[in-house]
């Protein structure tokens, strides 16, 4: 079984503060991650999909790093409003296959 | 709305029966993912098609769960005989290309009493 690791687990910001999770996972056979955010009640949505070695992705406030040799990738909120509260999920897919590993997600409240 | 549709979106069954979900993709996808989520995970995959060949399933999925994609397009999951372990949000994706974006569909909750 392959360990896509994120962290942390949850996370509660003031409105207007920025913050950061991490995901990590094993750097061999890699092909790709996305990143996902999954409101309560919704469907999980792409954010970002990442697949060379310091890629850097911006949407908006929000922006990925992805560094493939150690095997992580940044997930970086500017001033997070309320509507930024959700499930953030990675999720790797390899090169030997078409399975995605997803993370467990970080959970992020976001408090007006 | 041309998004992923997943039918029914709850289902409550005993132990022992059998259930089968349905997943409607984007229409132009010819890639279609099924996962599985429970409280405090993320999406565990379960199964993937490409058209409608079945390419790969989980190692760890029971002999009781069953899917197919008969004519690449519409796909159901079916698990027989239902215990209390399968209770879970069954989620189904679709994607245009190997590592492209999934699109989710809202899921189908299982609860087996």
């Amino acid at each position: 079984i392959l360990n896509v690791e994120q962290s942390p687990q949850s996370l509660h910001v003031q409105e207007g503060d920025s913050t950061n999770f991490t995901c990590s996972f094993p750097s061999s056979n890699f092909y790709a991650l996305h990143w996902y955010r999954w409101e309560t009640a919704k469907s999980p949505e792409a954010l970002f999909v990442m697949t060379l070695n310091g890629d850097e992705k911006k949407k908006g406030r929000i922006s990925a790093t992805l560094n493939t040799k150690e095997g992580y990738s940044y997930l970086y909120i500017k001033g997070s409003q309320p509507e930024d509260s959700a499930t953030y999920l990675c999720a790797l897919i390899l090169n030997t296959g078409n399975q995605f590993y997803f993370g467990t997600g970080t959970s992020l409240t976001v408090i007006p | 709305d041309t998004g992923v549709s997943q039918n029914p979106r709850h289902k409550i069954t005993k132990r022992g029966q059998n259930v089968t979900f349905r997943c409607d993709p984007i229409s132009e996808h010819n890639r279609l993912y099924w996962y599985r989520q429970t409280l405090g995970q993320g999406p565990e995959f379960l199964t993937y098609f490409q058209n409608e060949a079945q390419l790969e399933k989980s190692r760890l999925l029971s002999d009781r769960f069953s899917a197919e994609r008969p004519k690449g397009s519409f796909s159901t999951l079916e698990i027989q005989r239902t215990e209390q372990g399968d209770s879970a949000m069954y989620l189904c994706a679709s994607s245009s290309r190997v590592h492209y974006e999934q699109f989710f569909g809202p899921g189908t909750r299982l609860t087996v009493l």
